[in-house]
């Protein structure tokens, strides 16, 4: 089976840093995503990690450890637009399954 | 490049009734995932769909059906509405396990 948690929401300060946690456990692993999701839309593609190990890309990083069943999305320098749902998702053979998603509110 | 496209964007249909939703991957894409996802809760996977096979399923009854055509593009159809089915209806695209690019989706609503 496939569990994938993650916190139900965060909070934070225009400005300020938040770590989103996932923690997993799955029958199959390729790579680990990470996407973001405003009210009511698609979501749209933040990251991808298949090997362990911190990947930067501009304000946003994504750390993973497979041995852990650990992964982490760093948001950096937020603002107000970074108010949405971010989903951590698994992937094994192009399906995913996703985590019930955390919503992060950035406040001015 | 026009990127994963759906239709339509909004439906309203009664509890008992069928329902058609449409998508059309993003250029060179092979791959289309369906996903329904519930109000507050993340997608769920119902099904993939590459050279027009069922490739694979996730835990959907088999009031969920599918099709993919000759040129990628896909639909998703569902019998016998149950309130329950009302949600946000995600196609995805791929050529390759590391992209996965959502459609703006389909908002089912049973009433």
């Amino acid at each position: 089976g496939q569990n994938i948690d993650q916190p139900t929401e965060m909070t934070a300060t225009e400005g300020a840093i938040v770590q989103i946690n996932c923690t997993y456990q799955t029958s199959g692993f390729n790579g680990l995503f990470w996407y973001q999701q405003h009210a009511g839309e698609a979501p749209t593609f933040l990251s991808y990690n298949v090997l362990d190990g911190l990947e930067e890309k501009g304000r946003f990083s994504s750390f993973l450890s497979r041995s852990k069943g650990y992964s982490y999305l760093l948001l950096k320098e937020l603002q107000m637009k970074d108010s949405a749902s971010y989903l951590c998702a698994v992937s094994n053979d192009y399906k995913l399954s996703f985590g019930a998603g955390t919503t992060v509110t950035v406040r001015a | 490049d026009a990127g994963v496209t759906q239709s339509p964007t909004h439906l309203i249909k009664t509890r008992g009734q069928q329902v058609t939703l449409r998508c059309s991957p993003k250029s060179g894409h092979d791959t289309v995932s369906w996903y329904q996802q519930a109000l507050g809760q993340g997608p769920q996977f119902i099904f993939q769909y590459y050279e027009e096979e069922e490739r694979q399923r996730g835990n959907f009854p088999d009031r969920f059906s599918g099709h993919q055509f000759p040129n990628y593009s896909s639909e998703l159809n569902v019998n016998a509405l149950l309130l329950g089915d009302s949600a946000l209806y995600l196609c995805a695209s791929s050529d390759r396990p590391n992209e996965q690019y959502f459609g703006p989706g389909t908002r089912l609503t049973v009433t």
